[in-house]
């Protein structure tokens, strides 16, 4: 079983629209979880850090359940700049920073 | 906004030959990371570092692999003898506080071996 997995998609998403997606870990002692988004062959960007309560970010919603082990990404009122690869990764307890990434997940949003 | 700088940005190298790679973390933060992602895969852990030594390293960063921080800006990773599967691009990053804190990441050296 992967460590982070992810569904690839593409989303394709209208502009305006609402779009959902989760990610699964495998190792029950994770303790830090983030979203980064990715453009064509960039450098991986911090879009937020996820807490056990959730947390909002403007058009970005992110929801933690650790008993069953997955994180979600909830992206509202899409923009076309939205358009891009969402990695998640998991830190595991113990782990010096040895984060661990999703394959992604693509999102294309349309006009 | 600070960020990680990383130079070259592409680098081309013959098989079996020496590459050092270069990284500016952001200058208030204390630990340092390595990472790589081979085209079309996804990004892959290589070595975190902190307080001049190595804290983690992956089964990726074998003998071939070593990092050192030379001065107080600068981050490198040297490949002793490259093979064509080292071919992937490599990203720096950093983050300010502890392991479990967000990292921030450079543009990215992509490594070509011939």
């Amino acid at each position: 079983r992967k460590e982070v997995e992810q569904d690839p998609g593409p989303f394709n998403v209208p502009e305006g629209a609402t779009v959902a997606f989760n990610c699964t870990y495998s190792n029950s002692a994770s303790q830090s979880f983030f979203w980064y988004r990715q453009d064509c062959r960039k450098e991986p960007k911090l879009l937020m850090s996820v807490y056990s309560s959730g947390n909002e970010d403007g058009r970005f919603t992110a929801q933690l359940n650790r008993a069953s082990q997955y994180i979600s990404l909830l992206i509202r009122d899409s923009k076309l700049s939205d358009s891009a690869t969402y990695l998640c990764v998991v830190n595991a307890f113990n782990s010096w920073g040895k984060f661990q990434f999703g394959a992604g997940t693509q999102v294309v949003v349309t006009p | 906004e600070p960020e990680v700088t990383q130079t070259p940005s592409h680098q081309v190298t013959q098989m079996g030959q020496e590459v050092i790679l270069r990284c500016v973390p952001i200058s208030n933060h204390l630990y340092f990371y390595w990472y790589r992602q081979i085209l079309g895969q996804k990004v892959e852990f290589l070595v975190s570092f902190y307080n001049n030594e190595i804290s983690e390293k992956s089964e990726i960063f074998d003998d071939q692999f070593s990092v050192e921080r030379p001065d107080g800006s600068n981050f490198t990773l040297k490949i002793r003898s490259t093979k064509l599967e080292d071919s992937a691009m490599y990203f720096c990053a950093s983050s300010e506080q502890g392991p479990n804190q967000p990292q921030h990441f450079g543009d990215g050296t992509r490594l070509s071996i011939l």
